[in-house]
């Protein structure tokens, strides 16, 4: 089947408004995880989802970040309000499980997000 | 809390030459290490990782406790091997599962 996707490949927003950036694990994957990738910053942590756990949030840098996972598969990554310093490449992972599976994840090919 | 570093932003050898790509953790419990590459326009991919003391594409790594550190390393660089890479920890902490990247390595292998 197809790897991880994401949607939009890319997003172009004016400051202030809101946006939401879908993501669609691998089937059967049931870890899921959000990371953002800025320029020389490496890849930040954001929040994670496995099963039907509360997911871990610790990694949001504020409250305009939210994410949700319906049905446990597709993922929306919500920014409300958005700032010039949003701006990123958002990047969505899956892993059959957060504790088995060798740790590894799989990745999509990422939203890249401008904010003006 | 874990963390992960890599000293160096960029990097860059002439093809054959020897290449290392250093990374250091700091984790008070026993860390499972990888290394992640980022082809040009392609997705963030695993490329090995600690557990399998595999070699891939030429590459190993070799996990040193004392020294906390998880340097990757070919003897002969190719050019197919410019790419971003990044040096990550999975710990188990609690709910704190996920994978902790360093801020990663370009390098550059040129002809």
């Amino acid at each position: 089947g197809a790897g991880v996707s994401q949607s939009p490949s890319n997003k172009v927003t004016e400051k202030g408004k809101d946006v939401e950036l879908r993501c669609d694990p691998i089937s059967g994957h049931t870890a899921l995880y959000w990371y953002r990738q800025s320029l020389g910053q490496g890849l930040e942590f954001l929040i994670y989802f496995q099963g039907n756990s509360a997911p871990d949030k610790s990694g949001l840098p504020s409250d305009r970040f939210s994410a949700e996972r319906t049905g446990g598969s597709v993922s929306t990554l919500t920014i409300q309000r958005t700032q010039q310093e949003d701006s990123a490449v958002y990047l969505c992972a899956s892993s059959l499980d957060s504790l088995q599976g060798g740790g590894e994840q799989f990745f999509g090919p990422g939203t890249r997000l401008t904010v003006l | 809390a874990q963390r992960v570093t890599q000293p160096e932003k960029l990097l860059s050898v002439f093809k054959g030459a020897p290449v290392e790509l250093k990374c250091n953790y700091s984790y008070s419990g026993s860390p499972e290490l990888f290394w992640y590459v980022q082809y040009s326009r392609q997705r963030l991919q695993l490329l090995l990782r600690h557990i399998s003391r595999e070699s891939i594409k030429g590459f190993t790594a070799d996990l040193n406790k004392g020294e906390t550190s998880f340097h990757l390393k070919k003897p002969f660089a190719q050019e197919e091997d410019s790419a971003m890479y990044y040096c990550a920890l999975r710990a188990f902490t609690g709910s704190a599962r996920q994978l902790t990247f360093g801020s990663g390595t370009q390098l550059t292998v040129l002809p």
